[in-house]
């Protein structure tokens, strides 16, 4: 079992619509989650993270944890064509060295 | 506020030769992390450092692979006698506190060997 799973698409949406991004991770004392966007040859930009159960919202970005079910997901809402990317889901573990461990990503298709 | 800066950004090197990347924190991060990114896969953690410490270097290859934070100066990830495989694009990270929370990247050094 990978620590950190994502479905890695791609997953195509059409413009204006939602779009939902999932993570599972295997570690039960992960307390750090992120997510990060990638753009083809570019470097992972950090979106959003969250630190505790339930939803953080930011802009048309939400995140959602549930540390019981070791999941956590990310909605972007009226996406946009520019919203295509790669998006890297991220934990924390709880080595608390500060390394992360990365999803594999999915990749996004928003379609004008 | 400059962001994490890397340098260089492409690095051709031919097998067996030294490899040498540089990587400079935002200002006020203390913290760095080195990730590497082979072709069609996801991003490996390597080595951790703060200031003439290394805190954790689990993910970093046995041989060849050697990283630093001096006093001064930027943080270098070295590799020796490159090979084909090392070819990858290898991220630095900052934070500004122990823990690894709210990592940020630099634009990344993309190492070819030819």
């Amino acid at each position: 079992q990978k620590e950190v799973e994502q479905n890695s698409g791609p997953l195509s949406v059409p413009e204006g619509a939602i779009a939902s991004l999932n993570c599972t991770y295997s570690d039960r004392g992960s307390q750090s989650f992120f997510w990060y966007r990638q753009y083809s040859g570019k470097s992972p930009e950090l979106i959003m993270f969250i630190y505790s159960n339930g939803d953080k919202e930011d802009g048309r970005f939400t995140a959602q944890l549930n540390k019981a079910s070791q999941y956590v997901s990310l909605l972007i809402r009226d996406s946009q064509p520019s919203d295509s990317a790669t998006y890297l889901c991220a934990v924390h573990g709880s080595s608390n060295t500060g390394k992360l461990i990365f999803g594999q990503g999915t990749t996004l298709q928003v379609k004008p | 506020n400059a962001g994490v800066m890397q340098n260089p950004r492409h690095l051709v090197r031919r097998r067996g030769q030294e490899a040498r990347l540089r990587c400079s924190p935002m200002k006020g991060h203390s913290h760095v992390y080195w990730y590497r990114q082979l072709p069609e896969e996801g991003l490996k953690f390597m080595v951790y450092l703060q200031k003439e410490n290394i805190i954790d270097e689990s993910g970093m290859p046995k041989e060849r692979f050697s990283a630093e934070f001096p006093k001064e100066g930027p943080s270098i990830l070295r590799i020796q006698q490159v090979v084909r495989g090392d070819s990858a694009a290898y991220f630095c990270a900052s934070s500004p506190q122990e823990g690894g929370v709210e990592q940020y990247f630099g634009p990344g050094t993309r190492l070819t060997v030819t």
